[in-house]
């Protein structure tokens, strides 16, 4: 069962404008969550996260929206850059789980265009 | 600081063989986590150690294993190696207390089953 979940597989964005990516989860015990970017070859960066305590977090060019009643959180990149290209994972962690385990959802492709 | 650091990054065994992999965390970074990445499956959660203690398993064969040393060094560790083993093994690193869960990778093992 996918616990979480993001229904675009791709994103095409003109560079300059806003980005954004979009993750739908159906665990409500999950309080933590997690954006990150992977680049080929390479394994995933850490971008941003938001507590469910809250339901904005900004840094820098980038924010992440939660919206708990409908199990949904985004994540706002402004502006994009054509460095932003890359596959894009939303990440959340169950708090009945010990340790730090994540469950990610399947990841965007983002298509910054120059 | 060194991230996270994975060997080898390349790898190519035969059905049946056995495979160790070997993580070293970020440094100060008690917690190791493993995941398994496949264009089937995304990125799967396999276990995670703390202190020498495995935390959390995740729902893979008992094939499957792993250990951390003293250091906070991490190796995992797969026997009678499956085609379907075939992934990239990514290993991420945490601290402890508040920010835990925000976890970064190293560049993953990529391992081809034969």
């Amino acid at each position: 069962d996918q616990q979480v979940k993001q229904n675009s597989p791709s994103l095409s964005v003109q560079e300059g404008r806003i980005s954004i990516l979009n993750c739908d989860y159906t665990n409500s015990m999950f309080d933590y969550f997690l954006w990150y970017k992977k680049y080929p070859a390479e394994g995933p960066t850490f971008l941003i996260s938001i507590s469910s305590i809250k339901d904005k977090n900004e840094d820098g060019r980038f924010t992440v929206f939660l919206n708990k009643s409908a199990k949904h959180l985004s994540l706002h990149i402004v502006p994009s850059q054509p460095g932003d290209s890359a596959v894009y994972f939303c990440a959340a962690s169950d708090r009945r789980e010990y340790g730090n385990k994540l469950v990610f959802g399947a990841g965007t492709i983002l298509r910054v265009k120059s | 600081k060194a991230g996270v650091t994975q060997t080898p990054r390349y790898l190519i065994k035969t059905r049946g063989q056995q495979v160790t992999l070997s993580c070293s965390p970020i440094s100060g970074h008690r917690s190791v986590s493993w995941y398994q990445q496949t264009p089937g499956q995304g990125l799967q959660f396999l276990f995670e150690y703390f202190s020498e203690t495995q935390r959390n398993k995740g729902n893979f064969p008992g094939r499957f294993s792993g250990r951390q040393f003293s250091n906070s060094r991490s190796e995992m560790n797969v026997s009678t190696l499956e085609l379907g083993d075939s992934a990239l093994y990514l290993c991420a690193s945490s601290l402890a207390g508040i920010r835990a869960r925000e976890q970064y990778f190293g560049p993953g093992t990529r391992l081809t089953v034969t």
